[in-house]
């Protein structure tokens, strides 16, 4: 069955760099989310986007956006990196945003900014 | 933000032995889910727990969800090394985003 694909898997980025992060959904699944998490950390929720519309907003500083294209797909757009920033970021989708019926995790992008 | 607590923090058993895992919070909840992440790895569900009382079985892997919806355990029988992991649990809030736990971090040795 097919899961959600995130891209890149790895990425290292400078101080001050631009990064952007790509998630591809499971067909038909029109909710996307975006976490991201520390080393031995929970993790923490950014953004979510219901039918292409941002539906949720958690811890996103403002130098990252992130937007849900009409294929369904999402982007992260991460400027002005921070060596805070350094995490393993995971997309997740579901139906309808419907938090009963769970959500489905990428493998995640793990961002090293050096 | 509704906080989830969760306990112990780390868990090291051996092969074979039971354990139990818990998950609070203050807050009443409309669902509570389990996931299990290994390293590197995106959380993978393990189930959805809807109504209080609520037992549901996974194999030798048993979740409850608190009568009054604010907590949850999980409770895995005859614990094998392929059971270890990082054990979240997740609550939704008034809108779409799920809250985890901190995580139980489970190593089961042979």
């Amino acid at each position: 069955a097919a899961g959600v694909i995130q891209s890149p898997r790895h990425l290292i980025k400078e101080k001050r760099e631009t990064a952007t992060l790509k998630c591809y959904p499971i067909p038909r699944h029109d909710t996307v989310y975006w976490y991201q998490q520390g080393p031995g950390q929970d993790p923490q929720f950014l953004i979510s986007f219901y039918e292409k519309m941002q539906s949720d907003k958690g811890s996103i500083p403002d130098r990252f956006s992130a937007q849900q294209f009409s294929d369904y797909h999402s982007e992260l757009n991460m400027s002005s990196l921070e060596l805070g920033d350094s995490a393993l970021y995971f997309c997740a989708s579901s139906l309808g945003g419907h938090r009963m019926w769970g959500y489905t995790f990428g493998s995640g992008t793990r961002l090293t900014v050096v | 933000t509704q906080l989830l607590e969760q306990s112990p923090q780390f868990l090291s058993i051996q092969e074979g032995e039971n354990l139990t895992v818990y998950c609070n919070s203050s807050s009443v909840f409309s669902s509570l889910q389990w996931y299990r992440q290994e390293p590197g790895e995106g959380p993978v569900l393990l189930v959805t727990v809807v109504t209080g009382g609520e037992v549901k079985k996974l194999k030798r892997l048993t979740f409850q969800f608190g009568d009054a919806r604010k907590d949850s355990s999980l409770h895995i029988t005859a614990a094998q090394p392929g059971d270890t992991g990082l054990y979240l649990c997740a609550g939704g809030g008034s809108g779409y985003a799920l809250n985890f736990g901190k995580g139980t971090s489970l190593l089961v040795t042979p």
